[in-house]
């Protein structure tokens, strides 16, 4: 079936260490995004990628990092410069020539900085 | 002014009542609208989209757009327990159209 995959689930960093969330999609999508999620608020969006090679920051890219190789992954790099960076974590992808705004996400990956 | 604006609730209705959530957003936003259900601890899915003024239903649903008063609501009727979730506005950015903005979101609690 077609969707959109993110791994892991759940993660647990030490403070200092930069950790890698995958998010993959077969389908077909060009546009794919990543949003972070804090409790009892909204998404706010962190980069987002039009085409494979190029992505453009979001409200909150401070502290993380992104790259778009291939058009099925957009992986989001939490780097140890990223202050707060315990949150639920969102991938999310839109069709071509589809109305922006009506995304597909992924299951989400919840990180926790001990 | 943020972008998009919601209540943040939480909005309590019996169950079988009408649940109005309700979303304003400023002139950044371009006037396309997007209403998203998160349950608990989930991911958000699309549930409606709205373009143009005027009422658009699906099912239980029915999503109103008022450009002159730049509101958005989505009525749900019937209101069941398993309606119980977040609802969360969005629209695209009028600057950059690719970039989708997301409201706060208004929790919503459907009593048996």
């Amino acid at each position: 079936d077609g969707g959109i995959t993110q791994s892991p689930k759940y993660l647990f960093r030490k403070e200092g260490q930069n950790v890698t969330l995958s998010c993959e999609q077969n389908l077909n999508h060009d546009a794919m995004y990543w949003y972070r999620q804090d409790p009892g608020q909204g998404l706010r969006l962190i980069y987002y990628s039009q085409i494979v090679n190029d992505f453009q920051k979001g409200d909150i890219a401070e502290g993380y990092s992104v790259s778009r190789e291939k058009k099925e992954s957009f992986p989001l790099t939490v780097t140890s410069a990223q202050k707060n960076p315990t949150a639920f974590y969102l991938c999310a992808s839109s069709a071509p020539g589809q109305n922006t705004g009506e995304l597909f996400f992924g299951e989400g990956s919840r990180l926790t900085v001990l | 002014q943020k972008e998009v604006e919601q209540n943040s609730g939480p909005l309590s209705v019996p169950e079988g009542a009408i649940a109005s959530l309700n979303c304003t957003y400023s002139d950044r936003v371009s006037q396309s609208f997007f209403w998203y259900r998160q349950y608990s601890g989930k991911s958000p899915e699309l549930i409606m989209s709205i373009y143009s003024n005027g009422d658009k239903e699906d099912g239980r649903f029915t999503a109103q757009l008022n450009k002159a008063s730049q509101y958005v609501s989505l009525l749900i009727r019937d209101s069941q327990p398993s309606d119980s979730a977040t609802y969360l506005c969005a629209a695209p950015s009028k600057t950059s159209y690719d970039k989708v903005i997301f409201g706060p979101g208004t929790s919503l609690s459907v009593i048996p």
